[in-house]
């Protein structure tokens, strides 16, 4: 069975500090990893996905976020953050064969100036 | 639209009631998912359509609920004599087949509440 840990509910920071949201993923196949964020009071929108080749992903608005399989993990970094970064961020996993993608129970990043 | 397009984007509706969401996907994506989200309780898978295909409904949580897809498009998520409990905002999503690294699209969402 799949399963996707978020191990920070909520995030505080301040503005242009660095920012890491971290992911744990239990599967027993080979998956494929995503991140997506939730503005407020919107849809979800992808920000990365990991599928195979280099463990290093960069996604948009300069989020980026790295597989290490030996400790099952795949953490969202950003080096410097925006007040415009404050949402709803949730780590997402997939395996081949399996229908849904599933998510972890999110991380709510606050960038405070 | 370009995107994935839900309605009604806000529901209230009386307890018992019955209640149908509808889902747009992407034009030309033959996988549909609906999810659930709660409050505090994340995203909750609810079921998958993938074009003519039986569809995976291991997520539906009772069998008040239910949901069909009309010639591989639209789709609708029916809850029947609605529960307080089934308040949540209820996403659907498409991509563009079942391989399991595209892109899932998700729409805004369907926010309900029963009173």
């Amino acid at each position: 069975a799949q399963s996707v840990t978020q191990l920070d509910s909520q995030v505080p920071v301040f503005e242009e500090a660095p920012v890491e949201l971290r992911c744990n993923y239990s599967s027993s196949v080979s998956v494929y990893l995503f991140w997506y964020v939730q503005y407020p009071n919107q849809g979800l929108q992808l920000l990365l996905k990991y599928l195979s080749g280099s463990t290093l992903v960069k996604g948009i608005n300069g989020f980026e976020a790295e597989f290490n399989k030996s400790q099952t993990s795949f953490h969202l970094r950003k080096p410097s953050v925006h007040i415009s970064d404050t949402a709803e961020y949730f780590c997402a996993v997939r395996s081949g064969g399996y229908n849904k993608l599933i998510f972890g129970a999110g991380t709510r990043l606050a960038v405070h100036p | 639209g370009a995107g994935v397009s839900q309605s009604p984007s806000n529901k209230v509706t009386e307890k018992g009631k019955d209640v149908e969401l509808r889902c747009d996907p992407i034009s030309g994506h033959t996988a549909l998912y609906w999810y659930r989200q709660s409050l505090g309780q994340g995203l909750e898978f609810l079921i998958y359509f993938q074009g003519n295909s039986a569809p995976d409904k291991s997520g539906l949580p009772s069998d008040r609920f239910s949901a069909e897809r009309t010639g591989g498009s639209v789709s609708t998520l029916t809850i029947q004599r609605t529960q307080q409990e089934d308040s949540a905002v209820y996403l659907c999503a498409s991509s563009k087949d079942r391989v399991a690294g595209n892109t899932i699209y998700f729409g805004e969402g369907s926010w309900l509440t029963v009173v």
